[in-house]
């Protein structure tokens, strides 16, 4: 079965501390992984995307195919880091669709 | 282009009353997708459109649900008969149709079934 698990549906994190908020899949074959994000107010985005391998807003995922993880992580927390944070797969076919975890909350705290 | 828009932004309704939804996807793009999300969870796939054509519809769409998107442009979302199960955020969003292409999201139709 395809699923997203995201583990912490709250995670607090003191500012200018590292974040790490923890994402497992699991899919039969090669899926695409995603970051989305919800600031407060604001419509769901896209942070970041395995397939990109870019650092937006300091933040990284690592694909680890062995533990099937895709866990994402920024060095030091910033006060506007707060939001939602929802990891999400597709398969790599075109019309796969989108499937999201549930979430997790990452708070930073003053 | 102010990116996907929703109408309306809230809807509340009676049990058993029959609502409809507005998408208007990013111009260019040809893909528009519905979801639904209930609190505490992620956004759950419902369907989508490449185009006109309606290509994949969850089993979580029951026969109250219908979906179209009559000139490959905007999108209405219609519930029949509503239920109290049926009050969650409906969210749209729209993608160019390329290869595991950037879906764009609107900002959802909060629907609250008293």
């Amino acid at each position: 079965a395809q699923r997203v698990t995201q583990p912490e549906k709250l995670l607090s994190v003191f500012k200018g501390a590292p974040v790490e908020l923890k994402c497992n899949y699991s899919y039969s074959g090669s899926p695409e992984l995603f970051w989305y994000v919800q600031y407060s107010r604001q419509r769901l985005q896209l942070l970041l995307r395995h397939i990109s391998r870019e650092s937006i807003k300091g933040f990284t995922a690592d694909l680890n195919k062995g533990e099937t993880s895709f866990h994402l992580k920024k060095p030091f927390a910033q006060e506007e880091d707060s939001a939602m944070y929802y990891c999400a797969l597709s398969g790599m076919n075109r019309d796969d669709k989108i499937i999201f975890g549930k979430g997790t909350r990452l708070h930073i705290l003053p | 282009d102010t990116g996907v828009s929703q109408d309306p932004r809230h809807k509340i309704t009676k049990r058993g009353q029959n609502v409809t939804f507005r998408c208007d996807p990013i111009s260019e793009h040809n893909r528009l997708y519905w979801y639904r999300q209930t609190l505490g969870q992620g956004p759950e796939f419902l369907t989508y459109f490449q185009n006109e054509a309606q290509l994949e519809k969850s089993r979580l769409l029951s026969d109250r649900f219908s979906a179209e998107r009559p000139k490959g442009s905007f999108s209405t979302l219609e519930i029949q008969r509503t239920e109290q199960g049926d009050s969650a955020m409906y969210l749209c969003a729209s993608s160019l149709d390329t290869f595991v292409a950037e879906q764009y999201f609107g900002p959802g139709t909060r629907l609250t079934v008293t």
